[in-house]
């Protein structure tokens, strides 16, 4: 079993709608992430998790919401999807602050 | 501001014709140096981790360098299934939380 699972894997939706995306692991890792990735842009940071009651803004926070429900799981929030939202969005999980990340499969959002 | 830049954006090469990646890097005291492989519709895996210059990691096919400026990841006598994207990322040594910067990636393809 993959120790970063995301789901849902593909979404379609339409403008105005709220959204929820799960990460799920089994890596035993206290730090979480959430990256965005657009063509021509790179991954990008939204939010990351240092642990249940830490939480921290990323590069880009505006319009995403997040939720650490315990050390296994991180959600990402759209409280009000916009179609420039639409992108691939990743979930990482590391050790340390300063180990390497170990990401999920992703899922890919469409907003309409 | 951290910065990232790989180049080139796009390499084509001949199975066994040997070349090398850039990743340049601008930042306050660097922490280490990540090298990713992404495959298409997957999430990136980790290949390396440099923390100072004159360091050197391999990997089957793959050999990465560090100097004060920049980083190479070579490969030697690719084959087609080295064709990925090819990310690089930064960390400072800042104080505080310092994420990752990761630059916009090299898209290998290897032609049989």
């Amino acid at each position: 079993d993959a120790d970063v699972t995301q789901t849902p894997r593909n979404r379609i939706t339409k403008t105005g709608k709220r959204i929820m995306l799960e990460c799920s692991q089994t890596k035993g890792h206290d730090r979480m992430y959430w990256y965005r990735q657009d063509p021509g842009l790179g991954l990008r940071l939204i939010y990351y998790s240092f642990d249940v009651k830490d939480i921290n803004k990323g590069e880009i926070s505006d319009g995403y919401s997040v939720s650490r429900q315990a050390q296994a799981k991180f959600s990402l929030s759209l409280e009000s999807a916009i179609p420039n939202q639409t992108a691939l969005y990743f979930c990482a999980t590391s050790e340390d602050t300063y180990n390497e990340q170990f990401f999920g499969p992703g899922t890919r959002l469409t907003v309409l | 501001e951290d910065q990232v830049t790989q180049s080139p954006e796009a390499l084509r090469l001949q199975e066994g014709e040997s070349s090398s990646l850039n990743c340049s890097y601008t930042v306050s005291g660097l922490r280490g140096l990540f090298w990713y492989r992404q495959d298409p519709g997957k999430g990136p895996e980790f290949l390396f981790t440099l923390y100072s210059a004159g360091e050197e990691k391999e990997k089957e096919r793959l050999k990465a360098t560090l100097t004060k400026k920049e980083s190479f990841l070579h490969i030697t006598a690719p084959k087609p299934e080295d064709s990925a994207t090819y990310l690089c990322a930064v960390q400072a040594s800042r104080a505080g939380n310092t994420p990752l910067v990761f630059g916009k990636g090299t898209r290998l393809s290897v032609i049989a």
